[in-house]
């Protein structure tokens, strides 16, 4: 029974277009992230939203969008996707605010823009 | 200097040796100390959490954490080859983000 999935789990793309990643969870969890992680495996948050209200927004570019429409699920839609977007992007979920409580991740959806 | 730093690795011992992986922080208001494991193609998953200095055990597992000198550690005993994995330490700052370290490669040989 999966606690945090996400979809796509392999998403390939070109330069320029438009991506949706989604993502719930079922552990009844108040906050919810997504985080990139790079190539060297370092793992930075983007968003963080504590039912359906956005807490935290990193420096991350506008062509970012979070969205979520309730607080069981938090998707991820990227526009005018760059070679530099590809990376591994996690979504987890935790019980309170990000220092607090332990976090829940997916799997991850690895992105790869060509 | 980052703010958490971690050795990336990779680390390789043979099985059933004792394995100690190590971060150290700069910021000495962190609170919450947070070992992840995170396995090949999936997500981390939390290993030790604890919020206090000292030590904390959980089977074969020791996390060890030194706020005098800004150091925290995770000891392995008896390690697996299913111990094999990236190790990420995981730090709240002031700000009640987390602030992870990059990751220690570990592999066990059979």
């Amino acid at each position: 029974d999966t606690a945090v999935s996400q979809t796509p789990k392999y998403l390939v793309t070109q330069m320029g277009n438009d991506k949706s990643i989604k993502c719930e969870q079922n552990l009844g969890h108040d906050t919810m992230y997504w985080y990139k992680q790079d190539s060297k495996k370092f793992l930075k948050i983007m968003f963080s939203y504590n039912n359906k209200e956005l807490i935290i927004n990193e420096t991350v570019p506008n062509r970012f969008s979070p969205k979520s429409p309730d607080k069981a699920h938090l998707n991820l839609h990227i526009n005018s996707l760059e070679l530099g977007d590809s990376a591994v992007y996690f979504c987890a979920s935790s019980q309170e605010g990000e220092g607090n409580s332990p976090l829940h991740f997916g799997n991850g959806t690895r992105l790869t823009v060509t | 200097q980052k703010e958490v730093e971690q050795d990336p690795g990779p680390l390789s011992v043979p099985e059933g040796a004792i394995v100690s992986l190590n971060c150290t922080y700069s910021n000495s208001a962190f609170q919450y100390f947070m070992w992840y494991r995170q396995y090949s193609r999936k997500g981390p998953e939390l290993l030790m959490y604890t919020y206090s200095s000292g030590n904390k055990e959980d089977g074969r597992f020791t996390a060890q954490v030194d706020k005098s000198s800004k150091y925290i550690s995770l000891f392995i005993r008896d390690s697996q080859p299913s111990d094999s994995a990236t190790y990420l330490c995981a730090i709240n700052n002031q700000g009640g983000k987390l602030i992870f370290g990059q990751g220690t490669e570990l592999s066990v040989k059979p």
